[in-house]
């Protein structure tokens, strides 16, 4: 099946520092999204991408789809404690998204 | 709005028991699905649903079922619950059936089977 990449598991970083995560697939999606899943709550959606090449932020975060359409990063810059969670990327197929792995994000104050 | 309510919030049950996961959604979506989360294996799809009467399998459907009498409501149901099933259960909805991306989550039920 269906299979999204993600990378990388886990990062511990500072606070203010800037934090790249990717997703790769063996397929294509049309849509690429990014979640983010706060301690003991559901993932909310950060991002939604639509097109090969698009470049979207949200406040903070970057995200970008893929020219090949198989693949996505985000960007989150200058973080905060706040940011502490599990970030996953999902594509979507016809009828279901299907996840990657997550990202678990630790900020150090 | 409460937007997709889940319970129970924790569950233990010993193997070979059955009960029933609810979800509960306010927003009118057409679009529910249920999700595990395991460590290291993100999300993966169990049953989804396009609407009313409407059920179709996902990535890890074997032993569980699922219905939708109401657009509100869509139940899972563990038959004869194994610890391989020990897992945080995830129901979502949208108002998008064909392009489901913009998924919103309930809060999660903590399962372990025993």
């Amino acid at each position: 099946g269906q299979q999204l990449n993600q990378s990388p598991q886990s990062m511990f970083i500072q606070e203010g520092e800037d934090v790249s995560m990717n997703c790769t697939s063996s397929s294509i999606f049309n849509t690429w999204l990014w979640y983010k899943q706060d301690p003991g709550e559901g993932p909310v959606l950060l991002i939604a991408l639509y097109k090969a090449g698009e470049l979207t932020s949200n406040g903070r975060l970057t995200a970008q789809f893929g020219i090949t359409r198989k693949d996505s990063f985000l960007n989150i810059s200058a973080s905060i404690p706040s940011d502490v969670g599990i970030y996953f990327c999902a594509g979507q197929s016809p009828g279901k998204l299907i996840f990657g792995q997550g990202t678990t994000l630790q900020v150090k104050p | 709005n409460a937007g997709v309510t889940q319970t129970p919030k924790f569950q233990v049950l010993k193997t070979g028991q059955s009960m029933t996961l609810q979800c509960a959604q306010d927003m009118n979506h057409e679009y529910m699905s249920w999700y595990r989360q395991d460590p290291g294996m993100g999300l993966r799809l169990i049953h989804y649903s396009v609407g009313a009467g409407i059920t179709d399998q996902g990535e890890v459907p074997n032993g569980y079922n699922v219905s939708r009498s109401t657009t509100e409501d869509f139940p899972l149901r563990l038959l004869s619950a194994a610890p391989s099933q020990t897992s945080v259960y995830f129901c979502a909805s949208s108002s998008q059936t064909a392009t489901n991306e913009k998924l919103f989550f309930g809060s999660g039920t903590q399962l372990s089977v025993l």
